[in-house]
């Protein structure tokens, strides 16, 4: 168990819809960090927060979004889904700012978009 | 460009064999280097991390090499077992204008037949 908690587990929903992955990172860590992991590929770096701001942005798409919270959780929302967004989500937490350190992953959100 | 090639991307070995997964990395200044294990749906677990000044680090059967003159890295597994079957995902922190990155590969996926 990593000690980062991700919901929900798993996700079916439409395309043209809207949905909101949660993350609540390990106790004590500050960054959060969202990835994308399409069938049988890479994992895509979405975006980071670190302390409730933005940390650093990897290939988000405009239609994504997240935002940190005070108390650290964080959410990932997705609108206008389309086929192509099926995919595993992960939420990774870690202590600092800086990306050197050991990233702790949850067990991922799996999106499906019919 | 900061880029981080895997090879073989997929590999099949039979129980009890030896395998040695490859790691190229082009990112620049380099900071560490990490291996992550991925159990098929399941988030990724760091295996070993490997900085500059370390040339081999072991973790029971898996043990990590890091060439930094050469820019690649090794993961060789030992006496494989049934469960070392997932993907093996290699991980290369880099300073950037903002602090550590992170730049990931594509993974070898590795599959142990009994």
């Amino acid at each position: 168990d990593s000690g980062v908690t991700q919901t929900p587990k798993h996700l079916i929903t439409a395309t043209g819809q809207r949905v909101t992955l949660r993350c609540s990172p390990r106790s004590g860590d500050l960054s959060v960090y969202w990835y994308q992991q399409s069938l049988d590929q890479g994992l895509q770096f979405l975006i980071q927060y670190y302390n409730g701001e933005e940390r650093a942005k990897g290939n988000i798409l405009e239609r994504f979004s997240a935002q940190q919270f005070p108390d650290l959780h964080s959410e990932l929302n997705l609108s206008s889904l389309e086929l192509g967004d099926s995919a595993l989500y992960f939420c990774a937490s870690s202590q600092g700012g800086g990306q050197g350190g050991e990233l702790f992953f949850g067990e991922g959100s799996r999106l499906t978009v019919l | 460009k900061n880029q981080v090639e895997q090879s073989p991307q997929s590999l099949i070995i039979l129980e009890g064999k030896n395998c040695t997964l490859q790691c190229n990395y082009t990112v620049s200044p380099f900071s560490n280097l990490r291996w992550y294990k991925q159990d098929t749906g399941r988030g990724p677990v760091s295996l070993t991390i490997m900085t500059f000044s370390e040339n081999t680090k072991s973790n029971g059967r898996y043990t990590a090499t890091l060439d930094a003159d050469t820019k690649q890295s090794s993961l060789h597994i030992t006496a494989s077992q049934l469960s070392d079957s997932a993907s093996y995902i290699c991980v290369v922190s880099w300073l950037g204008n903002a602090g550590n990155m992170l730049t990931f590969g594509g993974g070898t996926r590795l599959m142990v037949k009994p």
